[in-house]
């Protein structure tokens, strides 16, 4: 089955620097890979997504890239401010499967210091 | 807010208790999820639900016994749970059960002492 795995499981930075948060997945039929955060005392909010027919999404400070060769993708964020600060999951499955069985990773718990 | 809603926000029951736990949702989807997160582990998906029917259950104990009346609404009936049982409770739901973008609740933190 399918196995993610998130790197760093912490992540301290300084106000404005970037931030990059990296996964892995071993199922080269995965084709969807989103990306959570989770805030103290919440529910996992989706923040971003792609789809394994492109490489890189972009959305305002937010960009995630996809390497489908290497099963690796990775969550960028720019200009960090306080407010970035939370837990943050990638995520893989197979859309178009019997069921939609997301395989989440571990977990990275970003730090953005003022 | 996701459009997802979760009772009670937190619980702390007892070993020979029974309680339930509830989800809404107001999104208009047909598929709904129960997971379990666990401190220091990833999020494990638990019952997966298309239009009130159970399509998958993720050799979770029988001590967890889901419900779905409908597709707006999802129980998980829990009774003789174990201390380790505690945990955060998520419901999800996407619009079809092949489609994964899903979007969850804010959870019942489920304390078992």
């Amino acid at each position: 089955g399918e196995n993610v795995e998130q790197h760093p499981s912490t992540l301290s930075v300084q106000e404005g620097d970037s931030a990059v948060i990296k996964c892995t997945y071993s199922d080269s039929a995965s084709n969807y890979f989103p990306w959570y955060k989770q805030e103290l005392g919440k529910g996992p909010q989706l923040i971003i997504d792609i789809r394994s027919n492109v490489g890189e999404k972009k959305d305002q400070r937010i960009a995630v890239t996809l390497n489908k060769t290497a099963k690796h993708f990775s969550l960028h964020i720019t200009e960090t401010q306080p407010e970035d600060s939370a837990v943050y999951f990638c995520a893989a499955s197979m859309e178009g499967g019997a069921t939609n069985k997301l395989i989440f990773g571990t977990g990275t718990l970003l730090a953005v210091q003022p | 807010e996701t459009g997802v809603t979760q009772t009670p926000r937190h619980l702390v029951m007892g070993m020979t208790n029974k309680k339930s736990l509830k989800c809404e949702q107001h999104l208009g989807h047909n598929a709904m999820y129960w997971y379990k997160q666990s401190a220091k582990k990833p999020l494990e998906l638990m019952f997966v639900y298309s239009l009130e029917e159970r399509v998958e259950n993720n050799s979770v104990p029988s001590r967890f016994s889901p419900e779905c009346p409908n597709s707006s609404h999802l129980f998980l009936h829990l009774h003789t749970l174990q201390p380790e049982d505690s945990a955060l409770y998520l419901c999800a739901s996407s619009r079809e059960v092949d489609r994964s973008e899903a979007f969850f609740g804010q959870g019942t933190r489920l304390t078992v002492v």
